[in-house]
């Protein structure tokens, strides 16, 4: 069974922190993905990776960086923590052919006070 | 359907009924779709997927209708259960996948 792990299910972090969230997939997928998803506004793209050590900003990237370093796994880092990140973080990876769904994770609820 | 907005459109339906989660898309050129579950707390599932060049694909107790047209995506649900409860999104692909805002059903018993 495929999975997209994500290292914590709830952080509490406080502002100014800087945070790390972790994603590993065991599927030998090329592309890895993060999103955030909060009420009202769905899933919104922050960043994307299509190779190791390759990334590419997505809709909302202000205040997050990434880092792939192997190709299995994804980190998703706030270089400084403020109460306007608090959300669902969502991390997913497909196959790299034009008709591959993703593949989610079960999410990273993150709260900063 | 999908709309933009704070709230999530609500679907109810009887156990038992037929439910139908409607999606309208925005890139005519989109070439594949995609339907997705979410329960609370859980990240998204993949329910069924379906080719620009088809417009009916049938799973277990799922359909998915494709109007081209009108740029329309359907999610039929058959006998709908208490387990079907939760967020349904669709997505289109077009390079990188793209969510609607997702609709909420619930059950009623």
């Amino acid at each position: 069974d495929v999975k997209v792990t994500q290292s914590s299910r709830y952080l509490v972090k406080r502002t100014g922190e800087k945070v790390f969230l972790e994603c590993v997939q065991d599927m030998d997928h090329e592309n890895m993905f993060w999103y955030r998803q909060d009420p009202g506004l769905g899933l919104r793209l922050i960043y994307f990776s299509y190779d190791v050590k390759m990334k590419e900003k997505g809709d909302i990237p202000e205040g997050y960086s990434v880092s792939r370093e192997k190709k299995e796994r994804f980190s998703l880092i706030l270089e400084s923590a403020s109460t306007n990140q608090t959300s669902m973080y969502l991390c997913a990876s497909s196959l790299g052919y034009r008709e591959s769904g993703y593949t989610f994770g079960s999410g990273t609820r993150l709260t900063v006070v | 359907g999908e709309s933009v907005g704070l709230h999530l459109p609500t679907l109810s339906v009887q156990e038992g009924d037929n439910s139908i989660i409607n999606c309208a898309y925005s890139n005519s050129a989109s070439d594949y779709f995609i339907w997705y579950k979410q329960e609370s707390g859980k990240g998204p599932q993949f329910i069924i997927d379906i080719r620009s060049n088809m417009d009916k694909r049938q799973g277990q107790r799922v359909t998915v209708l494709l109007n081209k047209t009108v740029k329309h995506l359907s999610l039929q649900i058959a006998a709908t259960q208490p387990g079907d409860s939760a967020v349904y999104f669709c997505a289109e692909k077009m390079g990188g996948l793209t969510f609607g805002k997702g609709t909420h059903l619930i059950i009623q018993p």
